[in-house]
């Protein structure tokens, strides 16, 4: 069974970079497949922030490209997200998933695994 | 890049249908067949219930469907039951790599 646990403080002053790892159990990451993260600001809908393949390949939201750095570690079988220069607006639950691009030669756009999140509160 | 627009609220009596709408524009909904979405119970994971606009992942239950047209795509609930009673969000492919979230649809089992 595959899960994704996410993880990080939960706590973030402004101006400064939040950190999350998101590891994945049950799956080894360099198999294959997309891993993005996701976040919700409270009472909000979700926004992509960014997908990173296994090699490395990465693909970001353009409004937070240039904040947004998401790596992949193999031998950790875990993804991360760094958001630099935070302010409140980037208060949210951030979500890390699988997203299926391709399987059996036919192309998809979709998530089909989510771990619980993880509330990460941007304040002095 | 805009979200997509949902309702915010939608509601139904055990055993109605409820069907949420999902518009986005020409260059997401409209442009691929790359729709898919999410329920979300508080506290879980959000779940897929349908993916490629109609498709459902093995163990959702037919009840759940899905369709588009033009720039809109609808998630319909038939025969609803009290544990539907969630949020749902639609996501669309929106070209060179990305991707759109709605602004999500708090589904009530009245």
């Amino acid at each position: 069974q595959v899960q994704l646990q996410e993880s990080g403080p939960g706590l973030v002053r402004p101006s400064e970079t939040l950190s999350l790892t998101c590891a994945v159990s049950g799956y080894f990451i360099g198999s294959g497949f997309y891993w993005g993260w996701i976040r919700q600001p409270p009472g909000k809908g979700l926004e992509w922030i960014g997908s990173i393949f296994h090699s490395g390949y990465t693909h970001h939201n353009s409004s937070l490209k240039s904040r947004v750095t998401i790596s992949v570690d193999t031998s950790k079988n875990q993804i991360s997200l760094k958001l630099n220069h935070v302010t409140a607006a980037d208060t949210a639950v951030y979500y890390c998933a699988r997203l299926v691009t391709l399987t059996r030669g036919v192309y998809h756009w979709y998530f089909d695994l989510w771990g619980r999140g993880t509330l990460v509160t941007v304040s002095s | 890049q805009s979200a997509l627009t949902q309702p915010p609220s939608a509601s139904g009596s055990p055993g109605q249908s409820v069907t949420i709408s999902c518009t986005g524009t020409s260059s997401d909904v409209g442009a691929y067949d790359y729709v898919s979405w999410y329920q979300y119970h508080p506290g879980k994971a959000p779940k897929v219930i349908i993916y490629d606009v109609n498709k459902r992942p093995s163990g959702v239950p037919d009840r759940f469907s899905g369709s588009k047209s033009d720039n809109t795509a609808s998630l319909t609930v038939s025969g609803l039951q009290a544990e539907d009673e969630a949020d749902y969000y639609c996501s669309s492919y929106a070209g060179s790599n990305s991707l759109m979230f709605g602004g999500g649809t708090k589904v009530t089992v009245l």
